[in-house]
């Protein structure tokens, strides 16, 4: 059971390119978000999805694009990366918490981004 | 809007010590309450999580008990070890399954 896979682990870009973090779970789980982490700031939502076809704005949506055609996938993407996107980004999946109270978030290992 | 605030690290220990790290929340409705950690150079790790008010949440020897009365969840563990020092961080849930976390308070812990 591979839970919450993030791709790649690490990476450097150059101002201007693009790119796309890729994050994949395998138990059929409704929800999905992405998060990034700053020094001193916590982690902070950037954009999630609800269900395939479904996704929408965190606090930190800006500069960030997603799409949500599997329930699996839940990429995203960076359209032109900037030094203020250099972060570490996780990925998470649930099912509804609300449902069972013995649910939980599963993160993925994360992504250390630079952008230089 | 819902929002977490924890206090300010690092805090440092010396083994065996008793850990308080405080946490107080502002959400709408009636959310449920998680306190993650992360080990240096990890990702983040569910420690304990608590879903109605006085839910205690227990595991590794951290407690954290949901206060509805003082919109508290803070986390405690009577003695602490080396291989506690990590960031800890306290978050919320509610509506579609999103986390609102605090900033993180980092614990180091010294033999």
């Amino acid at each position: 059971n591979a839970g919450v896979t993030q791709t790649p682990k690490f990476q450097v870009l150059k101002t201007g390119q693009s790119m796309t973090l890729q994050c994949a779970q395998d138990m059929n789980h409704e929800y999905m978000s992405w998060y990034r982490q700053d020094p001193g700031m916590g982690l902070r939502l950037i954009h999630y999805s609800v269900g395939a076809g479904i996704t929408d704005q965190g606090e930190v949506p800006n500069g960030y694009n997603v799409s949500r055609s599997t329930t699996e996938d839940f990429p995203l993407r960076l359209l032109s990366a900037a030094p203020s996107q250099t972060s570490v980004y996780f990925c998470a999946s649930s099912s509804n918490l609300r449902r069972a109270s013995g649910n939980t978030i599963y993160f993925g290992e994360g992504s250390w981004l630079t952008v230089v | 809007g819902n929002s977490v605030t924890q206090m300010e690290g690092p805090v440092t220990l010396s083994e065996e010590a008793f850990l308080t790290i405080n946490c107080t929340y502002t959400a709408t409705g009636y959310p449920s309450l998680f306190w993650y950690v992360q080990y240096p150079g990890e990702g983040l790790q569910l420690l304990l999580k608590a879903t109605k008010a006085d839910d205690k949440g227990s595991n590794k020897g951290f407690e954290a008990t949901y206060r509805k009365e003082t919109t508290s969840f803070h986390l405690e563990k009577g003695s602490v070890q080396v291989s506690d020092s990590a960031v800890y961080f306290c978050a919320l849930i509610t509506g579609y399954s999103t986390l609102t976390f605090g900033k993180g308070t980092m614990l180091l812990v010294s033999p």
